[in-house]
Formats: structure tokens, C-alpha cells, sequence
């Protein structure tokens, strides 16, 4: 069984602050994916990530890669309310399966 | 987002009723998925099927679950004499290419709640 453990599992901050999630995991992943879930609705994509050590932004977004390929963070960066939400990582294997992390909830309060 | 539809968005059984959940991909996308959630969890695998064939069912539940994906038409998930354990959000996703780059990502759709009375 391939298992996602993402921490923190729940984050509260001020509006401003900066802040990590971590998606780690024991096993190699093909590309790993971040979503964000606002309640009562689906996941939304914000990236991909295929290459080990790779470096995506998105806005005020940082996403990584580890180099083994079995770890990812997202940093965001001057946290703002709007980015209020559910933070899933998952990840993807040549089966076509995805493995989805517990997910982080985060809360930015004004 | 990516044009993923699922309905109902809304669903209320009753004990031993039959669920039926509709999925219709992204136009062009072949390959679906099928998601549990419960309430501030992550999403847990339940199928993943292409046209017509069911590639990879080991999160379903062996008995009273099942999938299809026929080639006209949309995906459905029917659950048959629910319980009310089975009250959850189904999410359903959809994706390009085969599995085999393994880079393909799915897309969401929003989702059916299911309520189990």
C-alpha cells in the first residue's frame, strides 16, 4: 500500500504569514499532484509536478519536488483568506491510480 | 473546472434503497475514476475504469458496489441496499490518456453527497 501522509493536518494563521505543507512518502511516484478543495465542492488542480527536484510557481505558490521523487511541499507565501481551503497531494503511478494524501486544512483568518 | 458533471449533487436514501451516481467526463477524456470522501478526510480510491472495462476496482467493496463506464453514455456508480456507513461524498475524475505515462492528471468533478437515512 503507497500511503501520503501530509502535515500539518490542520494550519490556522494570520493573514500575511507564510507557511509549508509536506507530502512525504516511502515510495516513488511518477508526478505528484496539488489540489485545493473549498467545501462542498471538488478538487481543483493547481499543479503538476514530473521531475525530481522540480520547482513550480503559482503566484505567491512555491511547489516542489523531491529529488527521489517521494516527497513534495507547497509554499505559500503572505497567506491571504482567500487561500482558506482543503490542501490534497496525490500522487500518480503508470497504473493510472492516484494515492491522495489526508489532505491539510487550512485557515487564514484576517 | 475541466467540464467534469456529476449528478445528483445532492442524494437522499433510505436504508436498503438503491443509489445510482452519474458521471460524464470531460469531452474526449476516456478514462474515469471513482473517489470516497468523508467529512475533513482525503479522498480514497475506489475505481478506475475506461470505456467499457474496469482496470483497477481494488477500492471498491466486494459486495453491493459496483461500476461501469459503457460506451455511450456516462459513468455510474450504483450502490445497492445502502447502509449508513455508505453516507459520504463520491467524487468522480476523468483523465486524457492511459495510465502508462503516468503523468495524466485527473480533473473533478463536484461531487454527489450522499445521505444515507
Amino acid at each position: 500500500t503507497q500511503l501520503l501522509e501530509q502535515s500539518p493536518q490542520f494550519l490556522s494563521i494570520q493573514e500575511g504569514e507564510n507557511l509549508t505543507v509536506y507530502c512525504n512518502s516511502s515510495s516513488v511516484f511518477s508526478s505528484l499532484q496539488w489540489y485545493r478543495q473549498e467545501p462542498g465542492e471538488g478538487p481543483v488542480l493547481l499543479v503538476t509536478v514530473v521531475t525530481g527536484g522540480e520547482v513550480k510557481k503559482l503566484k505567491r505558490l512555491t511547489f516542489q519536488f523531491g529529488d527521489a521523487r517521494k516527497d513534495s511541499s507547497l509554499h505559500i507565501t503572505a497567506a491571504q483568506p482567500g487561500d482558506t481551503g482543503l490542501y490534497l497531494c496525490a500522487g500518480a503511478r503508470n497504473t493510472g491510480k492516484s494515492t491522495f494524501g489526508d489532505g491539510t486544512t487550512l485557515t487564514v483568518k484576517p | 473546472n475541466a467540464g467534469v458533471m456529476q449528478n445528483p449533487r445532492h442524494l437522499v436514501r433510505r436504508r436498503g434503497q438503491e443509489a445510482r451516481l452519474r458521471c460524464s467526463p470531460v469531452k474526449g477524456h476516456s478514462h474515469v475514476y471513482w473517489y470516497r470522501q468523508l467529512p475533513e478526510e482525503g479522498l480514497k480510491f475506489m475505481v478506475y475504469l475506461q470505456k467499457e472495462n474496469i482496470i483497477d476496482e481494488s477500492g471498491m467493496p466486494k459486495e453491493r458496489f459496483s461500476a461501469e463506464f459503457p460506451k455511450e453514455g456516462p459513468s455510474i456508480l450504483r450502490i445497492q441496499q445502502v447502509v449508513r456507513g455508505d453516507s459520504a461524498a463520491y467524487f468522480c475524475a476523468s483523465s486524457p490518456l492511459s495510465g502508462g505515462l503516468g503523468t495524466d492528471t485527473q480533473y473533478f468533478g463536484p461531487g454527489t453527497r450522499l445521505t444515507v437515512l
